[in-house]
């Protein structure tokens, strides 16, 4: 069994639907949950931080961590033509050297 | 905030002949920095990371190695390349919240 596992997609929406994106893991001691943008032939950016369980939102994103059931969502309300990219979710825990990622999701918003 | 250069952007090497890929960080010291590999359509696989100069652990063995002769410098060689080792590299430096930042990567193909 992967350490993180996330449905690699495609995931296709029209513009302005709310766009649910998910990881399981396995790993029980992962304390930090990250979500990293990338689109085609770059790097990935970080997109969203949490510590820990709850909710943390920033414009359109919404990042959940629900550490009891080992699930991460990130949800992305009004999507956009330009929110079409791939979506990598990571997390690591405290004082860990190595983030773990998953597989992503490619996203694509259709105008 | 930090950046990563990474180059070059695109590289076509033949079978057997040698690699080095190089990436310096700017706007810290004493990052710890990572090299990843992407195959189309898969998530990031950790090669080496770095927790300072000389200090380098391999995650896989492979046909690669690693090197960090300066605090911003890490460096990904092989001596000889195998078609296996196309792919997309990323050099990534660890930030404070345990989030990367990544460079802008290197796509290799060996023909």
């Amino acid at each position: 069994q992967k350490e993180v596992e996330q449905d690699p997609g495609p995931l296709s929406v029209p513009e302005g639907a709310i766009v649910s994106l998910n990881c399981t893991y396995s790993n029980s001691a992962f304390q930090y949950f990250m979500w990293y943008r990338q689109y085609s032939r770059k790097g990935p950016e970080l997109l969203m931080y949490t510590y820990s369980s709850g909710n943390k939102e920033d414009g359109r994103f919404t990042a959940q961590v629900d550490k009891s059931s080992k699930y991460i969502s990130l949800f992305i309300r009004d999507s956009q033509p330009s929110d079409s990219a791939t979506y990598l979710c990571a997390m690591i825990n405290t004082g860990g050297f190595k983030t773990i990622f998953g597989a992503g999701t490619r996203l694509f918003v259709k105008a | 905030s930090q950046t990563i250069h990474q180059w070059p952007a695109t590289l076509v090497q033949p079978v057997g002949s040698p690699l080095s890929l190089e990436c310096t960080v700017e706007g810290t010291s004493n990052p710890n920095l990572y090299w990843y590999r992407q195959a189309a359509g898969r998530g990031l696989q950790l090669l080496f990371y770095s927790v300072g100069i000389g200090q380098i652990s391999s995650e896989v063995p492979q046909n690669l190695s690693a090197s960090r002769p300066q605090d911003r410098q890490f460096i990904l060689s092989s001596k000889k390349l195998l078609l296996s080792d196309s792919g997309f590299y990323l050099c990534a430096s660890a930030g404070g919240n345990y989030g990367y930042t990544f460079g802008s990567g290197t796509r290799l193909t060996v023909v």
